[in-house]
């Protein structure tokens, strides 16, 4: 399978935990994003990352996030002190980059947040 | 004013019409235009891609972009029951490639 993976799928945590989700982008995209979606809504950009720079940040990605791509491959999203406001779908994309705008999405990890 | 209006109501069509979507925008500097198909708990699915003003064919589905207006369109012909999805309408003004994206549109096509 060549495609943008996420792990988990699914993630049920408890409020206050702490929650990774991993993204293993298509392997010669140089550019990795991390987008929110909550039901009845488009997706939200959160970061993205051009090999390991993180190069944007939206608003969106408040203290208790942070994102890396430690050797320009995989990435990380971690969620520090979870709320019931961060349950959304967390979906991962990559682009080749340059003027290439084709981004191209993994399944996405649903977060529940009890 | 969001950067891009999308109606989110549900269209249900019967099997074989013509499904038309729309989405409107606000932001001269969009470039891309793109439309994504996406299935209940999957990714979304990129569908066309356009860059500019135009129109653009791939088999059943017809983009239009028209920037004059900011309005871009989908079209599906002779719809399937496989068309049944959520279609998400996106748009870059490029360089740093935040997609801004619309609500979506829920199409159900009955068989």
């Amino acid at each position: 399978d060549t495609g943008v993976s996420q792990n988990p799928r699914h993630k049920i945590t408890k409020r206050g935990q702490n929650v990774t989700f991993r993204c293993d982008p298509i392997s010669e995209h140089n550019r990795l994003y991390w987008y929110r979606q909550t039901l009845g809504q488009g997706p939200e950009f959160l970061t993205y990352f051009q090999n390991e720079a993180q190069l944007e940040k939206s608003r969106l990605l408040s203290d208790r996030f942070s994102a890396e791509r430690p050797k320009g491959s995989f990435s990380t999203l971690e969620i520090q002190r979870t709320e019931q406001g961060d349950s959304a779908m967390y979906l991962c994309a990559s682009s080749l980059g340059g003027n290439n705008e084709k981004l191209f999405f993994g399944s996405g990890t649903q977060l529940s947040v009890l | 004013q969001k950067e891009v209006e999308q109606d989110p109501g549900p269209l249900s069509v019967p099997e074989g019409a013509i499904v038309s979507l729309n989405c409107t925008y606000s932001n001269s500097a969009f470039q891309y235009f793109m439309w994504y198909r996406q299935y209940s708990r999957k990714g979304p699915e990129l569908l066309m891609y356009t860059y500019s003003s135009g129109n653009k064919e791939d088999g059943r589905f017809t983009a239009q972009v028209d920037k004059s207006s900011k309005y871009i369109s989908l079209f599906i012909r002779d719809s399937q029951p496989s068309d049944s999805a959520t279609y998400l309408c996106a748009m870059s003004a490029g360089g740093n490639n935040r997609l801004a994206f619309g609500k979506g549109n829920q199409v159900v096509v009955i068989p």
